[in-house]
């Protein structure tokens, strides 16, 4: 069975520090990666999306960045934190088939907050 | 530009009735419609979904309801237990396109 990980589950950080939020993904091959936040108040927001290694699309223009170093590992990335980065981070892993939607599986989620 | 929207952030219900979550959306060429069910610090966790072809979706207590020429969509729980209380989001999404839009979510709170 597929399973999906994200470390750590929270994160207190200063402003102006860098980020590293890691996810790994189990028992598939070749799987669609997501990052998304969730931010106080409002809806999932997706802020990348990865169709392959070191294939990498981005929805928002933002302090953030994305890399995928293995097939099934999604980092999510930041060299100068904001405030406004604070909020929940979930990853995502579809099924890579082409041409059909295919459901979409969250980890657990970091929770960040920037002080 | 909010495309899915989620008009009531907060609902609470007595054990046993019905729960009816709403969402509504703008751009017709979406085609698949789904709801997801997150408990607080933890992942969204898929619960029902339904394509455009059809207007209802049943799965056990659980019924969707697709209104196309509205662009509406619900969520009906019946009856509603106390393990209901969570966050709704309804998401859509192109056919063939891996990205979901999802809405703001409404808390569902059910009263014992």
């Amino acid at each position: 069975s597929q399973t999906i990980h994200q470390w750590p589950a929270t994160l207190v950080q200063p402003v102006g520090s860098p980020l590293s939020l890691e996810c790994t993904v189990e028992g598939t091959s070749n799987p669609n990666l997501y990052w998304y936040r969730q931010a106080a108040g409002r809806g999932l927001q997706l802020l990348f999306y990865s169709v392959g290694i070191g294939q990498i699309s981005s929805e928002v223009p933002q302090n953030l960045s994305a890399s995928r170093p293995q097939d099934r590992q999604f980092i999510l990335s930041s060299k100068k934190l904001l405030l406004s980065d604070s909020g929940f981070y979930l990853c995502a892993w579809s099924a890579g088939t082409s041409g059909f939607y295919n459901e979409q599986f969250f980890g657990p989620g970091t929770r960040l907050t920037v002080l | 530009d909010q495309q899915v929207k989620q008009n009531s952030p907060s609902l609470s219900v007595q054990e046993g009735r019905i729960s009816i979550l709403n969402c509504d959306y703008t751009n017709s060429m979406f085609d698949y419609f789904l709801w997801y069910k997150k408990y607080p610090a933890e992942g969204p966790t898929f619960l029902i979904s339904i394509s455009s072809i059809k207007d209802k979706n049943e799965d056990g207590r659980f019924t969707v309801f697709l209104n196309k020429s509205a662009k509406h969509l619900s969520l009906h729980i019946v009856p509603s237990q106390p393990g209901d209380s969570a966050v709704y989001f309804c998401a859509v999404v192109n056919f063939g396109n891996e990205k979901l839009t999802f809405g703001t979510g409404t808390r569902l709170t059910i009263i014992p």
